[in-house]
């Protein structure tokens, strides 16, 4: 009965590599969101998707590749890790509309890079 | 960019007592909401106040906003060990962005 999923929770390898975090929500949200939270708890959106659609892109490299292959699925991939993307990324959903709603995240994603 | 600011960064009093922290931000918003964050976990909305409303509360949190202050401040009454987290304020201007302070570290003492 887990709302917001992600895996795997956490995540070791080294620089260079390729890989991948998967979301998965079953809440019924049209937007998903995903943030990376830097060792200073400091949270700071990524991308925003909305039906499946991408509405927000903040200044991410291009390393970063979001994926939606449906409304209720966020993959992040990662190419060519480098060491400052040790971070805990996290997954988040909300309803859609004019009024604004809450988010609900995921456990997060703890990605070491060595 | 980093929008809201807390205050204080770090909060540690008795269980019983009562704990505010503050928030604030810069640009005009629709919406403020605060989070709660347990160690090593994510993050648990807490409380959504409209840019048109003052003030708020559910259960133990009341949450006040000045939009002409561009501040907000959380109050949790009673204070338990559970209420041992990080809290985090977030601005939205939009529906689908919010922008989040580095929050305010609590802790209860027995």
């Amino acid at each position: 009965d887990t709302a917001v999923s992600q895996t795997p929770k956490y995540l070791v390898t080294q620089m260079g590599n390729d890989k991948s975090i998967k979301c998965e929500q079953n809440l019924g949200h049209d937007t998903m969101y995903w943030y990376k939270q830097d060792s200073k708890k400091f949270l700071k959106i990524m991308f925003s998707y909305n039906n499946k659609e991408l509405i927000i892109n903040e200044t991410v490299p291009n390393r970063f590749s979001p994926k939606s292959p449906d409304k209720a699925h966020l993959n992040l991939h990662i190419n060519s890790l480098e060491l400052g993307d040790s971070a805990v990324y996290f997954c988040a959903s909300s309803r859609s509309g004019t009024d604004p709603y809450e988010q609900y995240f995921g456990p997060g994603t703890r990605l070491t890079v060595t | 960019s980093q929008q809201g600011e807390e205050d204080p960064q770090a909060l540690s009093i008795q269980e019983g007592e009562n704990a505010t922290m503050n928030c604030s931000y810069k640009t005009s918003i629709n919406n403020l909401q605060w989070y709660r964050q347990n160690s090593g976990r994510g993050l648990v909305h807490l409380i959504l106040i409209r840019s048109n409303e003052r003030e708020k509360h559910s259960g133990r949190l009341r949450v006040t906003l000045d939009t002409s202050k561009k501040s907000s401040s959380l109050l949790i009454t009673a204070s338990r060990a559970a209420d041992t987290a990080s809290y985090f304020c977030a601005t939205g201007r939009s529906n689908y962005q919010l922008i989040w302070g580095a929050g305010t570290k609590l802790i209860i003492k027995p």
